[in-house]
């Protein structure tokens, strides 16, 4: 059963930084990964997908990498702003289509 | 649609009623799927459409959950004798092609038990 393990549960940084979000899983058989931000009372806006054939994705100054074979993903951020406040969530798809969550990391970037 | 739509958005329902939730998934998505988060705890799968059918039920919590797609298109979440261990909120997503797209969520439908 596939597990999904997101490090650390919470964050608070100043504004500014760089910082890192992790994940593991334990079933490096997984069709694609992706990254959601989820805003308080709200849904999940997707961030970034990674295939399983690829090693990473980019979008602004967001940068996901993959490394399959050791059940790992990190989420990268640069120059975080208090609008990146939010909660970040993993997930993983498998031959079973549907997708496995972690448990999220809650981010607070501090003016 | 231009997004996954979702309703009611806010529920309040008192113990013992039955409840549907609806989601009105991207047009042109054959993949439909019900989650459901509660209060502290991450994301549940519940229940997998491709088309019409749902190939994987798995996560249905009890037999007082239920769904239905029809015409490929609107889903409909059934819950009956709602107990208040089903307040939470209940994300639908739709997809493509899970492996080339990713997934796009609705906002959600917060259901309260009473």
């Amino acid at each position: 059963k596939q597990e999904v393990t997101q490090i650390p549960a919470a964050l608070s940084v100043p504004e500014g930084e760089n910082l890192v979000l992790n994940c593991s899983f334990t079933d490096s058989a997984i069709y694609n990964l992706q990254w959601f931000r989820q805003d308080p009372g709200k849904g999940l806006t997707s961030l970034l997908l990674i295939q399983s054939s690829q090693r990473e994705q980019t979008s602004g100054r967001l940068n996901a990498s993959l490394d399959k074979s050791s059940g790992r993903s990190t989420l990268y951020i640069a120059a975080s702003q208090p609008g990146d406040s939010a909660t970040y969530l993993c997930a993983v798809s498998g031959g079973a289509q549907k997708l496995v969550f972690g448990q999220g990391t809650r981010l607070t970037i501090n003016p | 649609g231009a997004g996954v739509s979702q309703s009611p958005s806010n529920k309040v329902t008192e113990k013992g009623k039955d409840v549907e939730l609806r989601c009105d998934p991207i047009s042109g998505h054959t993949a439909l799927y019900w989650y459901r988060q509660s209060l502290g705890q991450g994301l549940e799968f519940l229940i997998y459409f491709q088309g019409n059918s749902a190939p994987d039920k798995s996560g249905l919590p009890s037999d007082r959950f239920s769904a239905e797609r029809t015409g490929g298109s609107v889903s409909t979440l059934t819950i009956q004798r709602t107990q208040q261990e089903d307040s939470a909120v209940y994300l639908c997503a739709s997809s493509l092609f899970p492996g080339d797209r990713g997934y796009t969520f609705g906002s959600g439908t917060r259901l309260t038990v009473v």
